[in-house]
């Protein structure tokens, strides 16, 4: 089976940038999607096909994949942003969620 | 507005069955594929069956095969997932998910409209 990993946490201040990272073999190859969960709350897809942004979704939210690691990026983080993040892949036949990262704006 | 609402889950001995739906507004139902996700207390998230956008095609993970079986009716707007012999270890948060494409194995799909959730907890 196919693994994404994500490290479990991530801290980053108001204002700063904040990068969460997926990992898996040759992952570069494939599309990479990332979704945020707030506690209580569904998933919400933020980006889509590695750099793609769904509407309604800030600019701040970046990201990019290549060799073996895929990366979100949020350029100014805000409180608002302290949630869960998922990264997704497909590797035949099922898609593959990686382990999550918490992120926290302290 | 798009909305997926789930309905089904509650409470359940291992060994019993329990038939989740997802009721569908706002979109075009009949033209995209869709997924069942779940989430188990606590865990991430964990990719369980997709459908193509008729129907004819569909795929479970192994740990569901066999016991899980999902389906859709186009005519009434809404996603199933027929859960049978359940275990402990479905207990989970079940979402149904909308997928960009009309297939939900294609490798540039995203699921980018989820249902609230409903949750399943199977104990004795």
């Amino acid at each position: 089976s196919y693994d994404l990993t994500q490290p479990p946490s991530v801290f980053v201040s108001p204002g700063q940038p904040a990068s969460i990272t997926c990992s898996g073999d040759k992952l570069g190859n494939k599309y990479v999607s990332w979704y945020q969960q707030k506690p209580g709350q569904s998933p919400v897809l933020v980006i889509y096909q590695d750099v793609n942004r769904p509407s309604g979704i800030p600019e701040r939210f970046s990201g990019s994949n290549s060799g073996n690691t895929a990366t979100l990026t949020i350029s100014e983080t805000q409180a608002m942003d302290e949630a869960d993040y998922y990264c997704q892949a497909w590797d035949y036949p099922t898609w593959v969620f990686g382990g999550g990262t918490k992120l926290t704006v302290l | 507005e798009v909305q997926l609402v789930e309905s089904g889950g509650g409470f359940v001995q291992p060994g019993g069955s329990l038939r989740l739906s997802c009721a569908v507004s706002g979109f075009s139902f009949s033209s995209y594929a869709m997924s069942w996700v779940r989430q188990a207390p606590g865990k991430g998230l964990e990719w369980l069956s997709g459908v193509s956008d008729s129907g004819r095609s569909t795929y479970h993970i192994d740990s569901v095969k066999g016991r899980f079986t999902i389906s859709r009716d186009n005519s009434k707007n809404t996603l199933y997932l027929q859960m049978n012999s359940l275990r402990d270890e479905d207990t989970a948060v079940y979402y149904c998910a909308k997928d960009q494409k009309y297939t939900w194995s294609d490798p540039g799909d995203a699921f980018d409209v989820w249902g609230q959730g409903t949750m399943v907890t199977v104990s004795s």
